[in-house]
């Protein structure tokens, strides 16, 4: 079956750190990618994708490369901002039949100034 | 444009009671998808709804749970009874369905069970 492993969390860090979210994943077929977001209340959206092997998906300074050799699409940011602080939640779609999203357990970012 | 909206945010209810969540799509979304997001945990698919018919209700526990969505529009789950374990927050998301594999799902802001 599919499954999504990001690392766990909580992560702090101070205001223009750089940012590494690892995410791995499993899958039967070929995978698209997400990252999906959700702030403190509010519901989740898009915040990047990619469809195919080394494509890269970028959104608001975010950056994640869709590495099919090492199963890969680690979550990257030069300079994090107080407002990036959020849950990040990586997550796959196969279009096997149903084109459910299977989702990792998510990484809380608390970003300090 | 409007997004897809959820009725109620917050219900507290006790076991073996029912309840029911709304989810109104964004306009135009063929695809309406309800996901369970237990605290701690990523959203977990219940039931994936293609216009009005059923593309995928495997994780559903049919013994308690229930979903349609009438004339391919709203849709509606209810939990009857409920158990302890069903506490979480339930979303709804929508699609366009035109490209399932690579498109967007956007999402409601989920309703909050908790069952006491």
């Amino acid at each position: 079956g599919n499954s999504v492993t990001q690392m766990e969390g909580p992560v702090t860090l101070s205001e223009e750190a750089f940012l590494t979210i690892n995410c791995t994943y499993t899958a039967t077929g070929y995978p698209s990618l997400f990252w999906y977001v959700q702030y403190p209340g509010e519901g989740l959206q898009l915040l990047l994708k990619a469809t195919k092997a080394d494509d890269k998906g970028s959104n608001k300074g975010f950056e994640a490369t869709y590495r099919k050799e090492t199963t890969s699409f680690h979550l990257e940011k030069g300079s994090v901002q107080v407002s990036d602080s959020a849950v990040y939640f990586c997550a796959l779609t196969t279009g096997a039949g149903s084109y459910q999203l299977t989702f990792g357990k998510g990484t809380k970012l608390s970003v300090i100034p | 444009e409007a997004g897809v909206a959820q009725s109620p945010r917050y219900k507290i209810i006790e076991k073996r009671q029912s309840v029911a969540f709304w989810c109104n799509p964004i306009s135009g979304h063929a695809t309406l998808y309800w996901y369970q997001q237990i605290l701690g945990q990523g959203p977990k698919l219940l039931i994936q709804f293609q216009n009005n018919g059923v593309v995928d209700d495997s994780q559903l526990p049919k013994d308690r749970f229930s979903a349609e969505r009438l004339k391919g529009v709203d849709s509606t789950l209810k939990i009857q009874p409920a158990k302890l374990e069903d506490s979480a927050v339930y979303l709804c998301a929508s699609s366009l369905g035109s490209e399932p594999k690579a498109e967007t799902q956007y999402f409601g802001p989920g309703t909050r069970l908790l069952v006491l």
